[in-house]
């Protein structure tokens, strides 16, 4: 049972657009959602997080928008760089429960062309 | 440098054989992580630790054990009845409780049965 779902495996987008990366969720207790990236043989690296009190958050050119209704959340770059390309994670945290203990979509790989 | 370090990155196993995975960090975290990731998959929770002397199953645990006898440190065995030992490991560190923050990985060890 994925409760946590990235849909498309990959995507490619040019230099100075913007990427889309998209997660869907089915547990109604997830309350905190991060996003990380990751590159080869190394450790996931910690991007962006909201809350499920939120609908957006904003970190330079990373933005998560939240949509509680729908249980889906999207993470934006823009402008995107090639140095972005990378697997990109969304995770959940069940409200209550540790915020190491996460559940991973299974990731999508970005690639940005110059 | 405050950080997890994970060794060693690459490790090979006969069949039948134990093996046992380093994870240190100096972060002055309670809890630790252990995550596995295979090709195409997210990360999956194998075990985690909220305080020293106590940890808990997570959602793939079969084969494995750990120990926490140190706050700093956190081995995983990986034991011959784990049926496909084959992937990358991660392991984590985060403020214990269920405040909203992120968990830091380390850079993971590839384990290879030959």
């Amino acid at each position: 049972d994925q409760q946590v779902k990235q849909n498309s495996p990959s995507l490619s987008v040019q230099e100075g657009r913007i990427s889309i990366l998209n997660c869907d969720y089915t547990n109604s207790m997830f309350d905190y959602f991060l996003w990380y990236k990751k590159y080869p043989a190394e450790g996931p690296t910690f991007l962006i997080s909201i809350s499920s009190i939120k609908d957006k958050n904003e970190d330079g050119r990373f933005t998560v928008f939240l949509n509680k209704s729908a249980k889906h959340l999207s993470l934006h770059i823009v402008p995107s760089q090639p140095g972005d390309s990378a697997v990109y994670f969304c995770a959940a945290k069940a409200g209550g429960t540790s915020y190491g203990k996460l559940t991973f979509g299974q990731g999508t790989i970005l690639t940005v062309h110059p | 440098d405050g950080g997890i370090t994970q060794s060693p990155k690459y490790l090979f196993r006969k069949e039948g054989q134990n093996v046992t995975l380093s994870c240190e960090q100096n972060l002055n975290h309670d809890a630790m992580y252990w995550y596995r990731q295979d090709p195409g998959q997210g990360l999956r929770l194998i075990y985690y630790s909220q305080i020293v002397n106590d940890f808990q199953k997570g959602d793939i645990a079969e084969g494995y054990s750990v120990s926490r006898e140190k706050k700093e440190s956190f081995p995983l065995t990986v034991t011959s009845a784990q049926k496909n030992p084959t992937a990358f490991y991660l392991c984590a560190s985060s403020i214990a409780g269920s405040s909203n923050t992120e968990a830091f990985f380390g850079q993971g060890t590839r384990l290879t049965v030959v």
